[in-house]
């Protein structure tokens, strides 16, 4: 149990474009559901953290106009990269969370590469 | 701000020989504490998680162990095979973030 599936894996697009990722529970209803990204060589960093059914919250110096995040089921959360350009390549995963409680585990995706060229 | 080190930031020792991972955080108000593996270019794998209650958990090879007080824990790997190897990444929850801090990983190498 508790899987959580992204789509796509990974994805190539030119500067400008927007590129849409979904990150989805398959066997759990998520009501918290996390956005990171990883840059070559580095950690994880929070992006931002959404609720189903309200607006996401942004960790300092991430865009929130940049970076559209819907969480619209207990099911699919999805981050839009919008007006992509080279500097936004990175490894973005997702993550979701069972229980409404702050201790419960957060499960991941298998995450998505994104390339703008 | 919570604040996550992972030391060493790379170990290398042959098969067969048992190491210890270290993590330190910042806040120790933290709710768990989780480690995971990553291997290259690849999403993670969750290995153990320590609810902040708790002093240890254990699976198999690996023992994860965490001093909230004092901000630590320490993963135990025991008889290392080379296909342990893989970057090891401790997260904590809490201490004002509802998501995970990660540290920047140990990158651990064990040679045939």
């Amino acid at each position: 149990g508790a899987v959580v599936s992204q789509h796509p894996s990974w994805v190539i697009c030119k500067s400008g474009t927007s590129v849409k990722i979904e990150c989805r529970s398959l066997d759990f209803q998520a009501t918290t559901m996390f956005w990171y990204r990883q840059f070559p060589k580095q950690s994880l960093m929070l992006m931002a953290t959404s609720n189903e059914g309200s607006k996401a919250t942004y960790e300092q110096g991430v865009e929130k106009d940049k970076f559209l995040i819907n969480h619209a089921s207990l099911t699919l959360s999805t981050l839009t990269v919008t007006s992509a350009h080279p500097e936004d390549s990175s490894f973005y995963i997702c993550s979701a969370r069972a229980g409404t409680g702050l201790g419960y585990e957060q499960y991941f995706g298998p995450g998505t590469r994104l390339t703008v060229t | 701000k919570q604040e996550v080190t992972q030391i060493p930031a790379a170990l290398s020792v042959p098969e067969g020989e048992n190491l210890v991972l270290n993590c330190s955080f910042t806040d120790s108000a933290i709710y768990n504490l989780q480690w995971f593996r990553q291997d290259p270019g690849k999403g993670l794998t969750s290995l153990l998680l320590i609810q902040s209650s708790q002093r240890e958990q254990t699976s198999g090879r690996l023992n994860a162990s965490l001093d909230k007080s004092s901000g630590r824990s320490t993963l135990y790997i025991a008889a290392s095979q080379p296909g342990d190897s893989a970057t090891y990444l401790c997260a904590v929850g809490g201490g004002g973030a509802d998501g995970l801090t990660f540290g920047k990983g140990t990158h651990l190498i064990i040679q045939p």
